[in-house]
């Protein structure tokens, strides 16, 4: 069976500040795909970011870094200098290779404080 | 991108009513479609998996004569709330994957409030 944690339910902080969110997956698959989506209060889910197993190469993409490391089975999500647009709930998921169905973390609500 | 569109954002409806709500994959197609219902400050639960042209798969303990799922074309999935009451009430977002397996990355609608009176 797979699980995906985000331990932190909520958090916030002020603007510009670099912050983390952390994400800590289960599976017995050796192959396997890793999610990040953000979810703004209108309420689609905006797809950000996928990772497979096999690549551990860390990824920047603006100010939004990720870090994939599956000795711990974590994929954190670092967002640099904050903006008050990056307020949102945010979802960690787990695909496994050849299944459909993604599973989702209980999400972090963030808020970026003006 | 690929975008899915969501009809309607937002219903309010009697109860005993049905709501039928459309999800459209607009710049590509859409072999799978799912369909999610999503509590307030609660994670996506799964209720269905629809394939195109085909019965949808429901999960455990989703009501599959109360949620009607029609995966008629490529780029429309459809989910009739039938004979809603109350307790149905919720957020409903449909999410598209395109093409194949290999690309599995789901693409979200914007969901839809259903609120029943």
């Amino acid at each position: 069976a797979q699980k995906v944690t985000q331990a932190q339910t909520e958090i916030s902080v002020v603007e510009k500040e670099d912050v983390t969110l952390d994400c800590v997956y289960e599976t017995r698959d050796t192959t396997y795909y890793l999610f990040w989506y953000k979810q703004p209060p209108s309420g689609e889910l905006v797809f950000l970011i996928r990772r497979n197993s096999f690549d551990e190469q860390n990824e920047i993409s603006g100010r939004y870094s990720w870090n994939f490391q599956k000795s711990t089975s974590s994929f954190n999500f670092t967002i640099t200098a904050s903006q008050v647009v990056d307020s949102a709930v945010y979802f960690c998921a787990l695909l496994n290779f050849g299944n459909e169905k993604l599973t989702f973390g209980t999400g972090t609500r963030l808020t970026i404080i003006p | 991108g690929a975008v899915v569109s969501q009809h309607p954002s937002r219903v309010i409806c009697k109860s005993g009513t049905s709501v039928k709500i459309e999800c459209r994959s607009l710049d590509f197609q859409a072999t799978t479609m799912f369909w999610y219902r999503q509590f307030p400050k609660k994670s996506l639960m799964l209720m269905a998996t629809s394939n195109e042209g085909s019965k949808a798969t429901y999960e455990q303990g989703v009501e599959k004569d109360k949620f009607l799922i029609n995966h008629a074309s490529l780029t429309l999935s459809t989910l009739t709330v039938t004979s809603a009451h109350p307790e149905d009430s919720s957020f409903y977002i449909c999410s598209a994957r395109e093409g194949t397996l290999a690309k599995n990355i789901q693409y979200f609608g914007a969901g839809t409030r259903l609120s029943v009176l």
